[in-house]
């Protein structure tokens, strides 16, 4: 198993661009997530998906966009980046969020210029 | 959202026992209690997570107390690998909150 995969490592947008962020895991887990992590900060929820085809708000959903067409599946859209985006996302998985652990993928770095 | 309280930053001697304290005062009868750590930039690491009981596994013992309101993640022999920031976590209608954790520096 390759586990919870995150492309690109590493992103440089300018304000205004767009891009997806890709999340994909071969666990076959119900359950994803988003988070973003700002310098000496803790992780904040995006948005998540309890299956395919549902998805919800997290914390911080403005300016983020997310759909689930498959259970390997949950890209991150950002419509029209701006600096305080500039952030480091990580994408989680689990077979169900409260009883199963989550696995974590490496992160991408995004700078927004 | 299910709230949790940790002391922003602790010490530990390397070789000895790091206990993590975690308040948690308004989980529900359900609820879990998650612990994850983060080293330095790398995505989050599960360590262990219980309801009611203690657990242990190779990583950690969680003891959890009797009225369920708080919790205390033990590393039985602290090392320099563990120096981390960890979370505790207790989850509510599927949304998993991470809050601002423990710092935890290990000391040679």
């Amino acid at each position: 198993n390759a586990g919870v995969t995150q492309t690109p490592k590493f992103q440089v947008l300018k304000t205004g661009q767009s891009m997806t962020l890709q999340c994909a895991q071969d666990m076959n887990h119900e359950y994803m997530s988003w988070y973003r992590q700002d310098p000496g900060m803790g992780l904040r929820l995006i948005h998540y998906s309890v299956g395919a085809g549902i998805t919800d708000q997290g914390e911080v959903p403005n300016g983020y966009n997310v759909s689930r067409s498959t259970t390997e599946d949950f890209p991150l859209r950002l419509l029209s980046a701006a600096p305080s985006q500039t952030s480091v996302y990580f994408c989680a998985s689990s077979y169900s969020p409260a009883t199963y652990e989550q696995y974590f993928g490496p992160g991408t770095r995004l700078t927004v210029t | 959202d299910a709230k949790t309280t940790q002391p922003p930053s602790m010490d530990c001697a390397e070789g000895r026992a790091a206990n993590l304290p975690c308040n948690h005062s308004t989980i529900s009868g359900n609820e879990y209690v998650y612990w994850y750590r983060q080293i330095h930039s790398q995505g989050p690491q599960y360590i262990i997570h219980g309801l009611k009981n203690n657990e242990t596994n190779e990583m950690a013992s969680l003891i959890i107390t009797e009225d369920r309101k708080s919790s205390t993640l033990i590393l039985p022999h602290a090392t320099l690998r563990d120096t981390a920031v960890y979370y505790c976590i207790v989850i509510r209608d599927d949304k998993i909150i991470f809050g601002k954790g423990t710092r935890l520096h290990i000391l040679p």
